[in-house]
C-alpha cells in the first residue's frame, strides 16, 4: 500500500516560533509537494521538488522554506510562525504529471 | 484567473439521489485527475482519466476533451461519500491547477 506520511496531524505553534512539517513516501516518486489549503482557495502551491537538493517555488512561497536532502523526505519550514499561516498543510508526491498524485493525510497547523 | 473551475462549491443530497459535479478547464492537458477528502484533511485520488469514461464501484467519470469538460456522477449516493471532491488537472510536466473542491453532504 502506497503511501504519504506527514509528521504531525495537528500542530500549535506560537507566533515567531520556528516550525517543521516533514513529509515521507515509500513510492520513490521524483516529485514532491507541499501545499496549502484554505477555505475558498483550494490548494495552493507552496514549493516543490523533482529531485534531490532541488526545490521550485510555487504560487505562496513567501514566509516559508523546504528541504529535501533525501529522495524519499521533504520537509517544509517556516522560519518565523505567523497566524496568517494557520491553515490545512498537504504533502503531495507524484512520478510525474500524467500518473497519479498521492497525498498526505494533511497537517491542521494553528498559528496563536 | 482560474484555469479549473468546479460546480457547484456546494451540493446537498438524500440518500439515493444520482449526483454530478462538474470540472471545466481552460488548459491543454494530457489528463485530469478526481479526488477526494474527507473530513479530517486526507486526499485520495478517485480517478485519473484522458478520454471517454471510467467507473470505479458507483462512481463514474467522464471527459471531453474537445469541450475542456469532465464530470463525476455518483450513483445510489451514501451519506459516506459526504466529501469534498476536487478536479486536478497538470502544467509544466509535473505540477497541478486545482479546482477550489465541490462539498458533498449526503443526508440519511
Amino acid at each position: 500500500d502506497v503511501k504519504v506520511t506527514q509528521s504531525s496531524r495537528y500542530l500549535v505553534k506560537r507566533t515567531g516560533e520556528k516550525v517543521f512539517l516533514e513529509c515521507v513516501q515509500d513510492m520513490d516518486h521524483e516529485n514532491m509537494f507541499w501545499y496549502r489549503q484554505d477555505p475558498g482557495l483550494g490548494l495552493r502551491l507552496i514549493y516543490f521538488s523533482y529531485d534531490v537538493k532541488m526545490k521550485e517555488k510555487g504560487d505562496i512561497p513567501e514566509g516559508y522554506s523546504v528541504s529535501r536532502e533525501k529522495k524519499e523526505r521533504f520537509s517544509l519550514i517556516l522560519e518565523s510562525a505567523s497566524t496568517n499561516q494557520t491553515s490545512m498543510y498537504l504533502c503531495a508526491s507524484s512520478h510525474g504529471a500524467v500518473t497519479e498524485a498521492f497525498f498526505g493525510q494533511g497537517t491542521r497547523l494553528t498559528v496563536v | 484567473k482560474n484555469e479549473v473551475e468546479q460546480s457547484p462549491q456546494n451540493l446537498t443530497a438524500q440518500e439515493g439521489e444520482f449526483i454530478t459535479i462538474n470540472c471545466s478547464y481552460s488548459v491543454g492537458i494530457s489528463a485530469l485527475h478526481w479526488l477526494q477528502q474527507h473530513p479530517g484533511g486526507g486526499i485520495v485520488s478517485l480517478f485519473m482519466l484522458s478520454s471517454g469514461k471510467k467507473k470505479h464501484g458507483r462512481l463514474i467519470a467522464t471527459i471531453n476533451i474537445q469541450e475542456k469538460h469532465s464530470s463525476l456522477h455518483i450513483t445510489a449516493s451514501h451519506p459516506r461519500d459526504s466529501a469534498v471532491y476536487i478536479c486536478a488537472v497538470p502544467y509544466t510536466g509535473n505540477q497541478f491547477y486545482f479546482g477550489t473542491g465541490t462539498s458533498l453532504t449526503v443526508i440519511p
